[in-house]
């Protein structure tokens, strides 16, 4: 079974912190990609990646950026947290081909608090 | 760039009834249309997909529709259970381009009743 695994389940920030929120997959895919849920927005597109070092802009970049050193790992950064960035952060990876319609699989969700 | 409606955005029906969600997408070159459900406290997992070049597919009690035309997607789920209660999420997007990564519906909120 595919694992995608997120650092934490929930975090508290203060304004202003720098945050790293971390994700790993364990199943080689080559594609990566970070929404935040909230509530009556569904899921929205923050960033993703289809290779390693290769990174491209979601839908809601502003405010945040991300690292691919590694197929593993994908890292979203909040370079100055606000209030505003309060949400339900979601990793997923799938992998590309049509036998699979590159299928996401999720990890278990941050919680962020930014106070 | 692709932007999906979904409607409604809660749903409530009695035990063995039928349910029907609704998206619409707007961008005609989208061809690939999955639903996701997420239970409670759980993450999204997917359910059922299309491609546009099939209109109807199946999967037990769950089926997807494809109106390309009107650019609107539907998932109907016959004989609901409890267990069927979860926020289902519609997405699209284009699978031949360079930027594949899915676009969102809303969320509905399916309860039901037994």
């Amino acid at each position: 079974d595919v694992k995608v695994t997120q650092s934490s389940r929930y975090l508290v920030k203060r304004t202003g912190e720098k945050v790293f929120l971390e994700c790993v997959q364990d199943m080689d895919h080559e594609n990566m990609f970070w929404y935040r849920q909230d509530p009556g927005l569904g899921l929205r597109l923050i960033y993703f990646s289809y290779d390693v070092k290769m990174k491209e802009k979601g839908d809601i970049p502003e405010g945040y950026s991300v690292s691919r050193e590694k197929k593993e790992r994908f890292s979203l950064i909040l370079e100055s947290a606000s209030t505003n960035q309060t949400s339900m952060y979601l990793c997923a990876s799938s992998s590309t081909g049509a036998a699979t319609n590159e299928k996401l699989f999720f990890g278990s969700g941050t919680q962020l608090s930014v106070l | 760039g692709e932007n999906v409606e979904q409607h409604p955005s809660t749903l409530s029906v009695q035990e063995g009834d039928s349910a029907v969600i609704k998206c619409t997408y707007s961008d005609s070159a989208s061809n690939y249309f999955p639903w996701y459900k997420q239970e409670l406290g759980k993450r999204p997992q997917l359910i059922i997909d299309i491609r546009s070049n099939v209109g109807e597919k199946k999967d037990q009690r769950i089926a997807v529709t494809l109106n390309k035309t009107a650019k609107h997607f539907s998932l109907h789920i016959t004989e609901t259970q409890p267990e069927d209660s979860a926020v289902y999420f519609c997405a699209a997007s284009n699978m031949d381009t360079g930027r594949r990564a899915l676009t969102f519906g809303s969320g509905t909120r399916l309860q039901v009743q037994p």
